[in-house]
């Protein structure tokens, strides 16, 4: 079945230890975004790529960083974790065609992220 | 900016009741989505609406589109334990390319 997959499901890292989270999808959408999560809160989207372009969200801390390798694969960088960064990680993809007028978007299943 | 408040923020029902979820939004909605989240785990599509007025079901489960667009509920008619988790509404943002979600509505059921 086509999918969106994160992995790895759980991740556990130090205070300002570097960490890579990875989402592949099988649907060969273009658009590849990645979400924050934070408890009892709203996803919030940190940044997406439509195809190889990418688009940073104006809040987004620099400590964040993605790469999207090809159409399959995005990564999620956090150079130097803190505390604050503890949360579920939510990768989801779309096919978007300019002026389509609607975006359903598909969801991995999240990175737990816990730093300690 | 454009910011969508749902209530209740959570609910507990009994098996077999009927239940509302509102979300509501602060500017016209062009594209209002609803999706579902278990615990832990990712957001799943349930269904979209876009015309004024529009209502869709799947299975027990109804959403409907204010005329004005800037509200939407999704109706649950004989809950069950299944129907448990999480509810989101998001709506499209200028362009159609992101999505902002509400703070979800938590569902209880109680078998």
């Amino acid at each position: 079945d086509a999918m969106v997959i994160q992995n790895p499901r759980y991740q556990v890292t130090q205070f300002g230890k570097p960490v890579t989270l990875s989402c592949s999808q099988t649907l060969n959408h273009n658009v590849m975004y990645w979400y924050q999560q934070k408890s009892s809160q709203a996803p919030k989207l940190l940044f997406h790529y439509y195809d190889k372009d990418f688009n940073n969200e104006a809040d987004t801390p620099d400590n964040f960083q993605s790469r999207r390798p090809n159409t399959s694969f995005c990564f999620l960088d956090i150079r130097s974790p803190g505390l604050g960064d503890a949360a579920m990680y939510l990768c989801a993809t779309s096919r978007v065609k300019l002026g389509k007028g609607y975006n359903e978007q598909f969801f991995g299943p999240g990175t737990r992220l816990t730093v300690l | 900016s454009q910011e969508l408040e749902q209530s209740p923020q959570s609910l507990i029902v009994q098996e077999g009741k009927n239940l509302t979820i509102n979300c509501t939004s602060s500017k016209t909605l062009y594209g209002l989505y609803w999706y579902k989240q278990k615990y832990g785990e990712g957001l799943i599509f349930l269904m979209m609406l876009q015309k004024g007025g529009e209502e869709k079901s799947h299975e027990k489960i109804t959403a409907k589109l204010d005329e004005k667009k800037q509200q939407s509920s999704l109706h649950i008619t004989a809950s069950q334990p299944s129907h448990a988790g999480i509810y989101l509404c998001g709506a499209d943002t200028a362009g159609g390319f992101k999505t902002i979600f509400g703070a979800g509505t938590r569902l209880f059921v109680k078998a």
